[in-house]
């Protein structure tokens, strides 16, 4: 079974201070992993995807198969990172399947 | 260039009636997908088109729900005998690609139902 998990339902920090957003997935295969943002009122869009190892505003994820995750950081928060944020898989089909998302507030 | 549409935004049906949901992809787009999100959730899959072919239904979640798309560009989600527990926000997806590429996934904004 394809299975992503966020651990944290909510997440607060200050600006400027290092922020790191947990997903763990469960897979048998070599899975694709990506990392979806929504914005306030806007809609669901790619944030980075782990096969590109880009740099995205700042952002940086790095799959680590030993311990299934593939966690978001960036190392100082904006108050425009505020958004919820959801880590999805992408295993032996086109569907995507999502974790149930993070709330990351940045506070000024 | 315009992205995925969806409409209508807001939907409000009493229990029992049946919706069509519309979404348009980004054109030339191969795929497409139709997501369930319910309050406080993530996407769930629920049904996917290469082309005009529905390759993939696994996510439907009972045999109300009904999924087309006839000539390979729009699509419609159906959902008959609404009931409560179906009010979610839809969410449409198109790639450019069908199979074993990587692509991604473009959103449309979602139709929010809620079934009285």
């Amino acid at each position: 079974a394809q299975r992503v998990t966020q651990p944290e339902k909510l997440l607060s920090v200050f600006k400027g201070a290092p922020v790191e957003l947990k997903c763990n997935y469960s897979y048998s295969g070599s899975p694709e992993l990506f990392w979806y943002v929504q914005y306030s009122r806007q809609r669901l869009q790619l944030l980075l995807r782990h096969i590109s190892r880009e740099s995205i505003k700042g952002f940086t994820a790095d799959l680590n198969k030993g311990e299934t995750s593939f966690h978001l950081k960036k190392p100082f928060a904006q108050e425009e990172d505020s958004a919820m944020y959801y880590c999805a898989l992408q295993g032996g089909s086109e569907k995507l399947v999502f974790g149930k998302g993070t709330k990351l507030t940045v506070n000024p | 260039g315009a992205g995925v549409s969806q409409s209508p935004r807001y939907k409000v049906a009493k229990r029992g009636q049946d919706v069509a949901l519309r979404c348009d992809p980004i054109s030339g787009h191969v795929s497409l997908f139709w997501y369930q999100q319910a309050l406080g959730q993530g996407p769930e899959f629920l049904t996917y088109f290469q082309n005009e072919a529905q390759l993939d239904k696994s996510g439907l979640p009972s045999d109300r729900f009904f999924a087309e798309r006839p000539e390979g560009s729009v699509s419609t989600l159906k959902i008959q005998r609404t009931q409560q527990e179906d009010s979610a926000v839809y969410l449409c997806a198109s790639s450019s690609y069908g199979t074993g590429g990587i692509y991604e996934q473009f959103f449309g904004p979602g139709t929010r139902l809620t079934v009285l």
